[in-house]
């Protein structure tokens, strides 16, 4: 069985850029997630989908950050503009949606701002 | 809100012994799923065990236990017969009623030969 995919590996762009990733969760997996990971510290959630609605993305910051999840499977975390202080990694994971519901992770995105 | 604590930002073990990070969480749900992924430098996150609120057993993976205590809300991850593998960022993380999963800062384990 496929793991999750994610694409880019490796992005580095310029300030005022924008930037797209790329997810594809484990097939029949419901929900998914999209974490941002500064560099030693845990996952945080930026947005979170039970098929194609967003159920949760208070922490997503809505002003330079959007997300979709046409059809209910891939979906595309978008940043523009991105910012110096955006440069982390990005994880996308997903899960059956039923308990206990655990989640599985991507290899995650590598985004430098420089 | 919830939150998780890991009070050991770094642990070191020598290869073949046992050591045990510590995860302390915070929740009024009597009802809940606490897991521990397993980073290592590559990246991808792994699931490693998890245990679920309501059973009193310890869960346990082979070389891998948990000690958990719920009304101390102490979830600890004992692993065994430490392996050059198991060098990783290990996460604690909480998952409530309503499938919102939270993460501590995580412990940066090193086994040494």
């Amino acid at each position: 069985e496929a793991g999750v995919v994610q694409s880019p590996r490796y992005k580095i762009i310029e300030k005022k850029q924008p930037v797209a990733f790329w997810c594809n969760p484990i097939s029949g997996h419901n929900t998914l997630y999209w974490y941002l990971q500064n560099l030693g510290q845990g996952p945080e959630l930026l947005i979170r989908y039970e098929n194609e609605e967003a159920v949760d993305d208070s922490q997503l910051p809505k002003d330079r950050f959007s997300a979709e999840r046409l059809k209910g499977v891939d979906s595309t975390l978008k940043i523009q503009p991105a910012e110096l202080g955006d440069s982390a990694v990005y994880l996308c994971a997903s899960s059956a949606g039923t308990a206990p519901d655990t989640q599985y992770f991507g290899p995650g995105t590598r985004l430098t701002v420089l | 809100a919830q939150t998780v604590t890991q009070s050991q930002p770094e642990m070191s073990v020598q290869e073949a012994e046992t050591v045990t990070l510590s995860c302390t969480y915070d929740t009024s749900e009597s009802n809940y799923y606490l897991f521990w992924y397993k980073q290592p430098p590559s990246r991808q996150m792994i699931l490693v065990i998890r245990q679920e609120a309501y059973k009193q057993q310890n869960a346990t993976e082979n070389r891998f236990s948990v000690n958990f205590q719920k009304a101390a809300k102490s979830f600890s991850l004992k692993i065994s017969d430490s392996q050059l593998g198991d060098t990783a960022m290990y996460f604690c993380a909480f998952r409530n009623n309503f499938n919102k999963f939270y993460f501590g800062s995580g412990t940066k384990l090193n086994v040494k030969p």
